[in-house]
């Protein structure tokens, strides 16, 4: 099974700031399978991205995904307040594993 | 637009079983695979199965195979998830969610659309 390991657990930052969330797999994946979704308290999660960034129907331009192997980055420009939530990367290369979630609070 | 209801939350006895449904609507249900997500009480999210439901082709995670069990019936467009010999581990909501790739895709397995989760809780 493909382990991924997201960092940082908790990322805090101001509106405005640009956020880096990383999520590294146990083995290479190409990054044509790999997805983020973003999910707040209470909701199911959303899709955002998959490959290199191929965002979802109504998703903006300030969410774009990057990587290669087994190190992968989702990057949010512009942080708007709607934008502080967990964050999740999924692969589905091998069967389907999720990472842990790094979860981007206002700081 | 596309719709997933799920059914509502269950209480159950550890060793029970539990079955929950997920209604779809707005596209065609045999052409998109449909999964089951589940998140335990302030955890991450679990892939818990698979179905083709055009002809109920499964697939399930190795550490839940033998214990769930989905099904799709395709005159109400609507998926089950059954799981079976319950524990305290199995406490979760449930998530049924559409695959982003229709079944005749090479690029499937991630999910674009979920319902809105099923609490199952099993107590001792």
């Amino acid at each position: 099974e493909i382990v991924l390991t997201q960092s940082p657990g908790t990322l805090s930052l101001s509106p405005g700031e640009r956020a880096t969330l990383s999520c590294r797999a146990s083995q290479s994946v190409a990054i044509t399978y790999l997805a983020w979704y973003q999910q707040k308290p209470g909701q199911a999660p959303r899709l955002l991205l998959h490959g290199a960034s191929s965002r979802a129907t109504g998703i903006p331009e300030r969410f774009s995904a990057s990587g290669s192997g087994t190190d992968f980055t989702l990057t949010i420009t512009r942080l708007e307040p709607e934008d502080f939530a967990v964050y999740y990367c999924q692969q589905f290369g091998d069967s389907r594993t999720f990472g842990q979630g790094t979860k981007v609070e206002v700081k | 637009q596309v719709q997933l209801v799920q059914s509502g939350a269950e209480v159950k006895k550890s060793g029970a079983s539990v079955k929950i449904s997920c209604k779809t609507s707005g596209y065609t249900f045999t052409r998109y695979y449909m999964h089951w997500v589940r998140q335990a009480p302030g955890q991450g999210l679990e892939w818990v199965a698979k179905i083709n439901p055009d002809g109920g082709a499964t697939a399930y995670p190795q550490r839940l195979r033998g214990r769930v069990t989905m099904t799709a019936d395709t005159s109400t467009s609507t998926v089950f998830m059954e799981l079976s010999s319950l524990t305290s581990e199995d406490t979760a909501v449930y998530f049924c969610a559409r695959d982003a790739g229709g079944t005749y895709d090479t690029l499937t397995g991630y999910f674009e659309f979920w319902g809105q989760g099923s609490l199952v809780t099993v107590s001792s």
